[in-house]
């Protein structure tokens, strides 16, 4: 069962534009909810994150809405540039045994065109 | 910087085999991941470790084991791999809520 269920699977947004991913999670347990940005032959790596008590995140064009009630959380990259093209993955974790477990979302592959 | 690396980028094995994926990590982490990357899946945990010898099951942890002897590194085991097993292979350390990861292991099994 996914936890953590993302959409689109694929997106294709004109430069300038403004991209859209969003998610929605189950379990009202998870505390921390990230989003990861992989590259083509690279490992994910952490873009942005937030916590359940606050509504909107933002870093520089990054910005994570959160709806706690209706569980879902969204990520919004505002002007996307060419560089913004990779898989994006949400995921929500919560703590085993001192550790952070994450859920991934099935992950978006974002293209911009120029 | 933090870094994660992996034994291999590309690895090709018969079924059957016995397969062993490293893992070694620089910054004295505490807590290490192993996931599998497939297309339309997202990346589904298989094993934790939260300390040196000590492991968790994650989601997927079936035709999988893991061993930790050192902080540092941490192993992944096919104990007899199968078809089904071919996929993209990630390992991830993590400090406090971020999860750093390999550049990944793609393992095919034929």
């Amino acid at each position: 069962q996914q936890q953590v269920k993302q959409s689109p699977q694929s997106l294709i947004v004109q430069k300038g534009g403004i991209s859209i991913i969003n998610c929605a999670y189950e379990n009202t347990a998870f505390d921390y909810f990230p989003w990861y940005q992989q590259f083509p032959g690279k490992g994910p790596a952490l873009l942005i994150a937030i916590r359940p008590d606050v509504s909107e995140k933002k870093e520089g064009r990054f910005t994570i809405s959160f709806n706690k009630s209706a569980k879902q959380f969204s990520l919004h990259i505002m002007d996307s540039q060419p560089g913004d093209s990779a898989t994006y993955f949400c995921a929500a974790s919560d703590q085993i045994q001192g550790a952070q477990k994450l859920v991934f979302g099935q992950g978006t592959r974002l293209t911009i065109n120029p | 910087d933090v870094k994660v690396t992996q034994s291999s980028r590309y690895l090709v094995k018969r079924t059957g085999e016995k397969v062993f994926l490293e893992c070694v990590q620089d910054m004295d982490h505490e807590n290490m991941f192993w996931y599998r990357q497939d297309p339309g899946l997202g990346l589904r945990l298989i094993y934790f470790s939260y300390d040196v010898k000590m492991k968790e099951k994650g989601d997927i942890p079936e035709g999988y084991s893991v061993s930790r002897e050192k902080k540092e590194r941490f192993s992944l085991i096919l104990e007899s791999a199968s078809t089904n097993q071919t996929s993209m292979y990630l390992c991830a350390s993590s400090w406090y809520n971020e999860q750093f990861f390999g550049p990944g292991t793609r393992l095919t099994v034929l």
